[in-house]
């Protein structure tokens, strides 16, 4: 069965810091990958996926994640963050794109920006 | 602007008691899906549904089930409610099936708390 895992179960920066959030999976084939973001009292939103192609994917809000299949990681980044990026993050994996494959999500990542 | 719409925000019931938990979306979307989100765990998956009338089950179906009677609407149903149920609920759907190769909406949630 897949599973991904997120390391990093709370992160506290400060503003203008960049970030770095890892993300790994354990399919060995094709995936299809997720960002999605939870914001205080918000719903959860696709922040960035990747399907194919270019393996640095650009998302909402200066988020970008890169692909990284020798490592089994699509880890999400930004070069400096905001005080509105406090959110809790989670990574998602299909293992089986196109086809019928539910998703898994990782069990998500805190993240609190310090004004 | 895309709606997944949860009837309640906070719910609270007392054990044994017969809980409803609605769900409806406007997108016209043939898939429908209840996770669980508890803090370490992320989202784990309890039914979803793929038509009207049609469920399958998820990886923690125990203690829940589901009805599906309307193409927009999507019931979980906890049959009695246990102190181990407290969570917080969340509805998604999506124009895919496991929603892998596109995202899906998610509702803003249902605290429910079983005492």
């Amino acid at each position: 069965a897949q599973s991904v895992s997120q390391h990093n179960h709370h992160v506290i920066l400060s503003e203008a810091a960049s970030l770095e959030l890892g993300c790994n999976y354990s399919y060995g084939g094709t995936v299809n990958l997720f960002w999605y973001v939870q914001y205080p009292g918000q719903h959860l939103q696709l922040l960035l996926k990747y399907f194919s192609g270019d393996p640095l994917v650009k998302g909402i809000k200066g988020f970008e994640a890169e692909f990284i299949k020798s490592k089994f990681s699509f880890n999400l980044r930004k070069p400096s963050v905001q005080w509105s990026d406090t959110a809790e993050y989670f990574c998602a994996v299909n293992a089986n794109p196109g086809g019928y494959q539910k998703v898994t999500f990782g069990t998500g990542t805190k993240l609190q920006v310090i004004p | 602007d895309v709606k997944v719409t949860q009837s309640s925000r906070y719910l609270v019931k007392r054990t044994g008691e017969k809980v409803f938990l609605e769900c409806v979306q406007d997108m016209d979307h043939e898939n429908m899906f209840w996770y669980r989100q508890d803090p370490g765990l992320g989202l784990r998956l309890i039914y979803f549904s793929y038509d009207v009338k049609m469920k399958e089950k998820g990886d923690i179906p125990e203690g829940y089930s589901v009805s599906r009677e309307k193409k927009e609407r999507f019931s979980l149903i906890l049959e009695s409610a246990s102190t181990n149920q407290t969570s917080m609920y969340l509805c998604a759907s999506s124009s895919d099936r496991a929603f892998g190769n596109t995202e899906a909406f998610f509702g803003q949630g249902t605290r429910l708390t079983v005492v």
